[in-house]
């Protein structure tokens, strides 16, 4: 069964640090792919990254950062000197390779709600 | 890259009301629409997998007479919240996937749609 894990609910930093959220997936396909999505307050969901399986080279854009770790399962996000505009929730999911059905579908971990301070 | 809108944004009816939702994938045609539910501070929960011209595939535990899902046209899918209550409050989002990128697993998510039931 495929699964993903923010075992962080909440974390609260002030403006300038940096923060690293959390992601363990589980699942028993060798193909797949994994996502960041940011959710602001107003909603949407804001695509930050998708990454497959066999890519593990870690990846930056601008002050957002992505280890992969196959070994560990594990796909966390550092932000780099937070900003106040940065405060959302952020979530993690998991996608499967194929066609047709479910197959595709994200499956969500509970996301990590940032807040910055000023 | 591809947007898909929903509409309306918001809404709010009385209990024992029926309300529908509209996904639009507005640049390309979508075989294949996903309808998520998120509660309030929860994480967002598959609920149903909608295929052009043929029945949606429902998670367990998902209402299929109670939540109607249409996909009749490549670019069209329509959730319908029949006899609403005030548990069905909740917000509503829709993806699709560009036949294009199944392939690689994105989806592209609508902006939501927040329904309130009195």
């Amino acid at each position: 069964a495929q699964k993903v894990t923010q075992a962080q609910t909440e974390i609260s930093v002030v403006e300038k640090e940096d923060v690293t959220l959390d992601c363990v997936y589980e699942t028993r396909d060798t193909t797949y792919y994994l996502f960041w999505y940011k959710q602001p307050p107003s909603g949407e969901l804001v695509f930050l990254i998708r990454r497959n399986s066999f890519d593990e080279q870690n990846e930056i854009s601008g002050r957002y950062s992505w280890n992969f770790q196959k070994s560990t399962s594990s796909f966390n996000f550092t932000i780099t000197a937070s900003q106040v505009v940065d405060s959302a929730v952020y979530f993690c999911a998991l996608s499967e390779a194929g066609y047709g059905g479910s197959q595709g579908n994200l499956i969500f971990g509970k996301g990590t709600k940032l807040s910055v301070k000023p | 890259g591809a947007v898909v809108s929903q509409h309306p944004s918001w809404v709010i009816c009385k209990s024992g009301t029926s309300v529908k939702i509209e996904c639009r994938s507005l640049d390309f045609q979508a075989t294949t629409m996903f309808w998520y539910r998120q509660f309030p501070k929860q994480s967002l929960m598959l609920m149903a997998t909608s295929n052009e011209g043929s029945k949606a595939t429902y998670e367990q535990g998902v209402e299929k007479d109670k939540f109607l899902i249409n996909h009749a046209s490549l670019t069209l899918s329509t959730l319908t919240v029949t006899s609403a209550h005030p548990e069905d409050s909740s917000f509503y989002i829709c993806s699709a996937r560009d036949p294009t990128s199944v392939a690689t697993g994105e989806l592209f998510f609508g902006e939501g749609s927040r329904l309130t039931v009195l």
